[in-house]
């Protein structure tokens, strides 16, 4: 198995662009997490969703942050208007019904 | 204030040594602790899981869990330069889902 694949691994934007995450997670795997490490707050979950369904948004930070599930093969993450203290690892995870919680390689996002 | 407190660190300790993590927690309702280890560079991967109160041993590594002072730890014994990563504690309960409340983790170094 690929593991958690998480796209692009690096990202580097301008203050006032649109960005972009996109997660494929385990095969089989029903639950989808969005979280988001910095330095400062650590380790914080943004949204997660279910077969497909948002259960918990209650982290997202503003309505800037957006995500989606359309299928069970992909999920994506999105900002807009990207701001400077957005800049974080974003991480995609996801997990069987009583399973273990499994984490992608992260995407680094630098807005300048 | 945070739900889950972890002393950033960093800790440094010579080859051999017993190394010891610890995390404090304020939700009572917490009852599924886990230790997560991240590489630099890399996601988290879990690496102990314990329900509710007591010990669990893995090899050289020793997770407890003590619910009555609110407080985790992880042990390991004989500690190798792979060792060398941040360590993270997350905690969950049954009413939140699966979604996972981390510690801001424990930067580990162990020299030869």
């Amino acid at each position: 198995d690929a593991g958690v694949i998480q796209s692009p691994r690096h990202e580097v934007t301008e203050m006032g662009q649109e960005v972009t995450l996109r997660c494929k997670p385990i095969s089989g795997h029903d639950y989808l997490f969005w979280y988001r490490q910095t330095m400062m707050r650590g380790l914080e979950l943004l949204i997660y969703f279910n077969n497909n369904v948002p259960i918990d948004d209650s982290g997202m930070p503003e309505d800037r942050f957006s995500a989606k599930m359309p299928n069970a093969s992909f999920s994506t993450l999105k900002i807009q208007p990207s701001e400077p203290r957005d800049s974080a690892v974003y991480f995609c995870a996801t997990q069987r019904q009583y399973g273990t919680q499994y984490f992608g390689p992260g995407t680094r996002l630098l807005v300048l | 204030q945070k739900e889950v407190e972890q002393d950033p660190g960093p800790l440094s300790v010579p080859e051999g040594a017993i190394v010891s993590l610890n995390c404090t927690y304020s939700n009572s309702a917490f009852q599924y602790f886990m230790w997560y280890r991240q590489y630099s560079r890399k996601g988290p991967e879990l690496l102990m899981y314990t329900y509710s109160s007591g010990n669990k041993e893995d090899g050289r590594f020793t997770a407890q869990v003590d619910k009555s002072s609110k407080y985790i730890s992880l042990f390991i014994r004989d500690s190798q330069p792979s060792d060398s990563a941040t360590y993270l504690c997350a905690m969950s309960n049954s009413n939140s889902g699966y979604a996972l409340n981390f510690g801001k983790g424990t930067s580990l170094l162990v020299t030869p």
